[in-house]
């Protein structure tokens, strides 16, 4: 099926740096989500994204975390500064639209990230 | 917002026995809803699309049903295999938020030969 990468799929950085996770979505996918799951705990729905705009995000979505996607290039998450809260598992989806046909999102690998 | 149930968190079957997963959701307008599953260090992968207008739905080796009634969706693994053994997610779209999806917590499936 199709098939969404993320890089890298594991980071280890000291609280306050900057971290920057990079997805690469299915090549004709126009909606981009990232969703974060603590170990043992629910994923969690952070933020979407659509035609260089976020359309929709949680309350997880902290004034430190930032999505761009350039040039269609890779989609990323940053967090700037990290917070020792922000561990977890950040996992990248994509679909191809909206409507019941479309919607399907289809996911990544999860990036592993550890702030210590 | 949606909330969506679970249960239970964790299961462990016998190879060739059935396994039940159970999700209730909150918001009676939802008309489909997804489940994934999950293998240790892997990518979620879609088991099904099911639509409210169908009841009862048959894949590979499981069947979904749906009680819009009860606003409830289960997962039915039967004769379960050592393949099954994998965390399995619900999870229903919200259309009015571009299609978030709220997951339900996972259920932990252990087959034993």
């Amino acid at each position: 099926g199709p098939k969404v990468l993320q890089i890298p799929s594991h980071q280890i950085i000291d609280m306050g740096q900057m971290v920057t996770l990079n997805c690469d979505p299915v090549s004709n996918h126009l909606y981009f989500y990232w969703y974060k799951q603590i170990l043992g705990q629910q994923m969690e729905f952070l933020v979407n994204f659509y035609n260089g705009k976020v359309m929709e995000k949680s309350k997880l979505f902290k004034d430190q975390f930032s999505v761009e996607r350039p040039d269609g290039s890779y989609f990323t998450l940053k967090i700037q500064p990290t917070a020792l809260e922000d561990s977890a598992v950040y996992f990248c989806a994509s679909s191809s639209g909206l409507g019941p046909n479309q919607d399907t999102q289809y996911f990544g690998p999860g990036t592993r990230l550890l702030v210590l | 917002g949606e909330q969506v149930e679970q249960r239970p968190p964790h299961l462990s079957v016998r190879e060739g026995d059935s396994a039940v997963i159970t999700c209730t959701y909150t918001d009676p307008n939802s008309y489909y809803f997804f489940w994934y599953k999950q293998e240790p260090g892997a990518s979620l992968q879609l088991l099904m699309k099911v639509f409210s207008s169908t009841e009862i739905n048959e894949g590979q080796g499981f069947t979904v049903l749906l009680n819009k009634k009860d606003t409830r969706l289960s997962l039915n693994l039967t004769a379960a295999h050592p393949g099954d053994s994998a965390a399995y997610f619900c999870a229903v779209p919200r259309r009015s938020a571009g299609n978030k999806l709220t997951f339900g917590i996972g259920t932990r499936v252990l087959v034993r030969p």
